[in-house]
């Protein structure tokens, strides 16, 4: 099956400091790739949805300027978490969309990055 | 704004028997649903989905049941197997957008 791969899969920085997260497919291009957030015992919340060559789209509560995510090619996608505070301690995760079939089943997800920020 | 809810952080089961997990959503609008499952260190991958004009799929040991009227979905293991221990996401959608998410139920099956 296809695979999104993410790195890092953890991550601990000091508050103030800005952290890049990567998601790359890896046998498929994918056009569009999705940021989600889960804090423990919450659903997996959609941050924002990255458009290859275009600027992402935010979700509502989503601060743009503190979670840039730039898609400058069909496989790579990247979120930087700028001035990170202890409250952006989260676990982000990654998925790309195989524009190859239907939709939720051509969804494909990274490992994920658990952030700890001290 | 949690559209969809796993009210189960947790289901525990023996060793063939069957493992029901629950999921309710808010959005009357959304049409799509599906199912997503995690392995520690992996990422989640897809089980299985149903339509909104469905009531039932099934795909082998996995049967995915739609109440539209009650907002309720569930997933039915059987029988169900170590193996099979996993965090399960129930996920939505409407018009194949983007999706929203449950918090997950994690499934531990007993030897």
């Amino acid at each position: 099956g296809a695979v999104v791969s993410q790195h890092p899969s953890w991550v601990i920085c000091k508050s103030g400091t800005s952290v890049k997260i990567e998601c790359r497919s890896l046998d498929f291009q994918a056009t569009t790739m999705f940021w989600y957030r889960q804090f423990p015992k919450q659903s997996l919340m959609l941050m924002a949805t990255s458009n290859e060559g275009s600027k992402a789209t935010y979700e509502q509560g989503v601060e743009k300027d503190k979670f840039l995510i730039n898609h400058a090619s069909l496989t790579l996608s990247t979120l930087t978490v700028t001035s990170a505070h202890p409250e952006d301690s989260s676990f982000y995760i990654c998925s790309a969309r195989d524009p190859g079939g239907a939709w939720g089943e051509k969804l494909f997800f990274g490992s994920g990055t658990q952030l700890s920020v001290l | 704004d949690q559209q969809v809810k796993q009210n189960s952080p947790s289901l525990s089961v023996q060793e063939g028997r069957i493992s029901i997990l629950n999921c309710d959503y808010t959005n009357s609008m959304f049409d799509y649903f599906l199912w997503y499952k995690k392995y520690p260190a992996e990422g989640p991958t897809f089980l299985i989905s149903i339509s909104s004009i469905k009531d039932k799929n099934e795909d082998g040991r996995f049967t995915v049941f739609l109440n539209k009227s009650a907002k309720h979905l569930s997933l039915h293991i059987v029988p169900s197997q170590p193996g099979d221990s996993a965090v399960y996401f129930c996920a939505a959608s409407v018009r194949n957008n983007d999706m929203r998410f449950g918090a997950g139920t994690r499934l531990t099956v007993k030897p």
